[in-house]
């Protein structure tokens, strides 16, 4: 079974610009929630989708936003972007919401912004 | 304002030996906690969890114990194997409301052969 998968890998944007990220769960997961983790730190809570609704949303900017689609997938976006959103953003699907169900990462994808 | 605390950054270990790690939380309202690997590369892999409930919970060579009173947990390696080298992420979570992960800086743990 193919684990949950991101792209673009990596990403090079400039300042000012605008950027989408994108998510696949694992079949059958109906939970996507994101993450930014800055080099040295770690993984920081950005979004929590569920059913295609927000269900929680971490310390971020309106800059950041994001959906879920009718099959499960999700889009992370980013406005304006600033030299401090460099980082890796990582996607984890759950099978529902709730803490007792497993968060599985994806490899991440590293924006780097100039 | 970091809620869940790894305060050593490194570790190294000989094979064979015990590898402990450490974390600190301050939130009484966690009540899940849980232990990843990250390798280069790759996202975080689930390792072992925690509920707040118990003390100890043991899954092969890996055993998490809570210390409630203390907010403090740590991972137990034993015995601790090359493959086993990787950063350490200690999380946790709150059953109320969103079940988002918090987590600790890290901890990067080397396994000399």
């Amino acid at each position: 079974d193919a684990g949950v998968t991101q792209s673009p890998t990596h990403l090079i944007k400039t300042r000012g610009q605008q950027v989408t990220l994108r998510c696949s769960p694992i079949s059958g997961h109906k939970s996507v929630s994101w993450y930014q983790q800055v080099l040295g730190q770690g993984p920081q809570f950005i979004f929590q989708y569920y059913e295609k609704e927000e269900r929680g949303r971490g310390n971020f900017p309106d800059r950041f936003s994001a959906r879920q689609f009718p099959n499960y997938s999700s889009e992370l976006n980013v406005n304006a972007l600033l030299l401090g959103d460099s980082a890796l953003y990582l996607c984890a699907s759950s099978l529902a919401f709730g803490s007792s169900y497993e968060q599985y990462f994806g490899p991440g994808t590293r924006l780097t912004v100039t | 304002d970091q809620q869940v605390k790894q305060n050593s950054p490194s570790l190294s270990v000989q094979e064979g030996r015990i590898s402990i790690l450490n974390c600190d939380y301050t939130n009484s309202m966690f009540d899940y906690f849980l232990w990843y690997k990250k390798y280069p590369a790759e996202g975080p892999t689930f390792l072992i969890s925690i509920s707040s409930i118990k003390d100890k919970n043991e899954d092969g060579r890996f055993t998490v114990f809570l210390n409630k009173s203390a907010k403090h947990l740590s991972l137990h390696i034993v015995p601790s194997q090359p493959g086993d080298s990787a950063v350490y992420f200690c999380a946790a979570s709150a059953r109320t409301g969103a079940n988002n992960l918090f987590f600790g800086t890290g901890t990067r743990l080397t396994v000399i052969p």
